[in-house]
């Protein structure tokens, strides 16, 4: 069993609707959660962080947190051809010093 | 400008001839990481270093070497380079993960062809 998993895609939505992202993940003791954005040939960078369970939101981003269920999800609203891009799920998981990241799902947001 | 900057983005090398990947930041950050991506295994963590002289192996560090003799550089060195190890690397940094929860900032990724 893979310890971060997510569906790899493509993900495709049309402009302006709702884009919904999941992630589940082995370690019952984790505690940060991220979603970082990565488009392609370039380097990761943090969208969303979240560390209860709940809804965390940012902007048209809302990351939900579920630790019973182990699962994480981004939810991107009024998504724009702009968001396309690989979104990786990290998460801290045995300690901080170590993050384990699944392997991303393709997000497409056509115009 | 805060950043991670790695050096070269380019790399063209054959198979057993030594090479250094360098990874430089300027934020005073204690933990620095080096990861590669790969087509379908996403990001895999190589090496790790929590502070100056203290590092220690990710996922998969065989065939890697690091150091971190100061601390804004954390250099990648692989002392005999096969062609599975042509890869995307990035350099990575974070204050200290447990204040900072590990939020990290990438490097640009060097990108490694082994022939």
């Amino acid at each position: 069993q893979k310890e971060v998993e997510q569906n790899s895609g493509p993900l495709s939505v049309p402009e302006g609707a709702i884009a919904s992202l999941n992630c589940t993940y082995s370690d019952r003791g984790s505690q940060s959660f991220f979603w970082y954005r990565q488009y392609s040939g370039k380097s990761p960078e943090l969208i969303m962080s979240i560390y209860s369970n709940g809804d965390k939101e940012d902007g048209r981003f809302t990351a939900q947190l579920n630790k019973a269920s182990q699962y994480v999800s981004l939810l991107i609203r009024d998504s724009q051809p702009s968001d396309s891009a690989t979104y990786l799920c990290a998460v801290n998981m045995g300690g901080y010093q170590k993050v384990t990241f699944g392997t991303g799902t393709k997000l497409q947001v056509i115009p | 400008e805060a950043q991670v900057t790695q050096n070269p983005r380019y790399l063209i090398t054959v198979t057993g001839k030594k090479l250094t990947v360098t990874c430089s930041q300027n934020m005073n950050h204690e933990y620095m990481s080096w990861y590669r991506q790969d087509p379908g295994l996403g990001l895999r963590q190589i090496y790790y270093s929590m502070n100056v002289e203290v590092t220690d192996k990710g996922d998969v560090p065989e065939g890697y070497k690091v150091s971190r003799k100061e601390k804004r550089n954390f250099p990648l060195i692989l002392e005999s380079p096969s062609p599975n190890q042509t890869s995307l690397y990035f350099c990575a940094s974070s204050k200290r993960p447990s204040e900072s929860k590990n939020i990290q900032y990438f490097g640009a990724g060097t990108r490694l062809s082994v022939l």
